[in-house]
């Protein structure tokens, strides 16, 4: 079992949609969790960190952890083009020293 | 504030030889974190090392080693480069372990 697992995709919406991205991990001691947006060709950029459970919002982005259900989700308002990138969902546990973990990564195209 | 700086951004080496890469963190990130990423593997974590000490380490052969010195700069060196070894080497860091991690524009090693 991977320790992060995401849908590789591809997701496709249209422009003006929702797009709700969703990962799930294997340590139950994660503590950390963080999504980040990969443009093609580009480094990982990170969007948002959430730690604690609920929802944590930032302009069109809702980050959302469940850790009772070891899942956490991204969602993106009012999509737009420019959105369209590979998502990484990373999370981080004090069980392996703190270490980074990434999923493979879910690749969003926002329709015009 | 300055984000993360890898050099070289391109390399081209052949079979057999070695390489160095190198990073700089932001100013006072004292956590610094290597990964090669690949078409096909997605984000693979190499090392990780705050203050001169190594951390955590992927797994990965003992070609590839690193270091990180007392102002937080990091280097990591390939030995007896294999064509396998192309891909996206990232370094990101952060303030500590568990924080949030900021990625380089990573440098880009082909090897012929």
């Amino acid at each position: 079992q991977k320790e992060v697992e995401q849908n590789s995709g591809p997701l496709s919406v249209p422009e003006g949609a929702i797009a709700s991205l969703n990962c799930t991990y294997s340590d139950r001691g994660s503590q950390s969790f963080f999504w980040y947006r990969q443009y093609s060709g580009k480094s990982p950029e990170l969007i948002m960190s959430i730690y604690s459970n609920g929802d944590k919002e930032d302009g069109r982005f809702t980050a959302q952890l469940n850790k009772a259900s070891q899942y956490v989700s991204l969602l993106i308002r009012d999509s737009q083009p420019s959105d369209s990138a590979t998502y990484l969902c990373a999370v981080n546990s004090p069980n392996t020293g703190n270490q980074f973990y990434f999923g493979t990564g879910t690749s969003l195209t926002v329709i015009p | 504030k300055a984000g993360v700086t890898q050099t070289p951004r391109y390399l081209i080496k052949t079979r057999g030889q070695q390489v160095t890469l190198s990073c700089s963190p932001i100013s006072g990130h004292r956590s610094v974190s290597w990964y090669q990423q690949t078409p096909g593997q997605g984000l693979q974590f190499l090392f990780e090392y705050f203050s001169e000490t190594q951390r955590n380490k992927g797994n990965f052969p003992g070609r590839f080693s690193g270091r990180q010195f007392s102002n937080s700069r990091s280097e990591m060196n390939v030995s007896t480069l294999e064509l396998g070894d192309s891909a996206l080497y990232l370094c990101a860091s952060s303030l500590a372990p568990r924080y949030e991690q900021y990625f380089g524009p990573g440098t880009r090693l082909t090897v012929t």
